[in-house]
């Protein structure tokens, strides 16, 4: 059973970095599709993007300009980076195996935008 | 980008019901559906995909219907573990997009 466990700092001050990290067992992330979603407070979910195993990637083009997704093989996970977040950047964000339909998903990490 | 709708919001039923929530996509999205279940505090879980495929370990009683643009996840016999919120998903665009979510709650 696939299982994967998102990871990364709570809070973030506005026009800083988001960094999260998806740790993935019962997998590799070399094979297949790895999704980020986020759940944004009273706005439902979105989708932001995902990599697939040759390292390519495709993003939200809302997003586009501001996240980044790579995977590290050796250590099995893969990641989230998003730049200067302001505070509707506030979500929980969630990592999952797949890429038209998501297989599994992580439980979710919250992560708040503010100073 | 395609707008997905659900309704109801929060459905309220008992242990038994059979219930049913729409997802209406703003476009036709074929069969290119997904429907998930999520719990207070765990990881959406997947149930349906292509509008009416039951994803393996799902309850027999849960089903999907509907293509182009009007979808049903039905429950046929509601049980306590059902409580939760569902979503629908359409992959259709590559900008998949979801509904906002039914509430399913004790009656």
């Amino acid at each position: 059973q696939v299982q994967l466990q998102e990871s990364g700092p709570g809070l973030v001050k506005p026009s800083e970095t988001l960094s999260l990290t998806c740790a993935v067992s019962g997998d590799s992330v070399s094979s297949y599709y790895w999704t980020w979603i986020r759940h944004l407070p009273g706005r439902g979910l979105q989708w932001i993007g995902y990599i697939d195993s040759s390292g390519s990637t495709n993003y939200n083009p809302s997003l586009q300009n501001r996240v980044t997704i790579s995977v590290d093989t050796s250590k099995n996970q893969f990641s989230l980076k998003l730049t200067s977040v302001t505070a509707a950047d506030t979500a929980v964000y969630y990592c999952a195996k797949g890429q038209l339909v998501l297989e599994n998903w992580g439980q979710g990490t919250l992560v708040t935008v503010s100073s | 980008d395609i707008q997905m709708t659900q309704s109801p919001s929060t459905l309220s039923a008992s242990v038994g019901d059979r219930v049913t929530i729409t997802c209406r996509a703003s476009q036709s999205i074929s069969s290119w559906l997904a429907w998930y279940q999520q719990k207070p505090g765990k990881a959406p879980k997947l149930l349906i995909y292509k509008a009416s495929i039951l994803e393996s370990g799902v309850p027999s009683r849960f089903s999907g219907s509907g293509s182009g643009t009007e979808f049903t996840l039905t429950i046929s016999s509601l049980q306590p573990d059902d409580f939760a919120t569902y979503y629908c998903q359409q992959y259709n665009s590559y900008l998949y997009t979801f509904g906002q979510g039914t509430t399913l709650e004790v009656k």
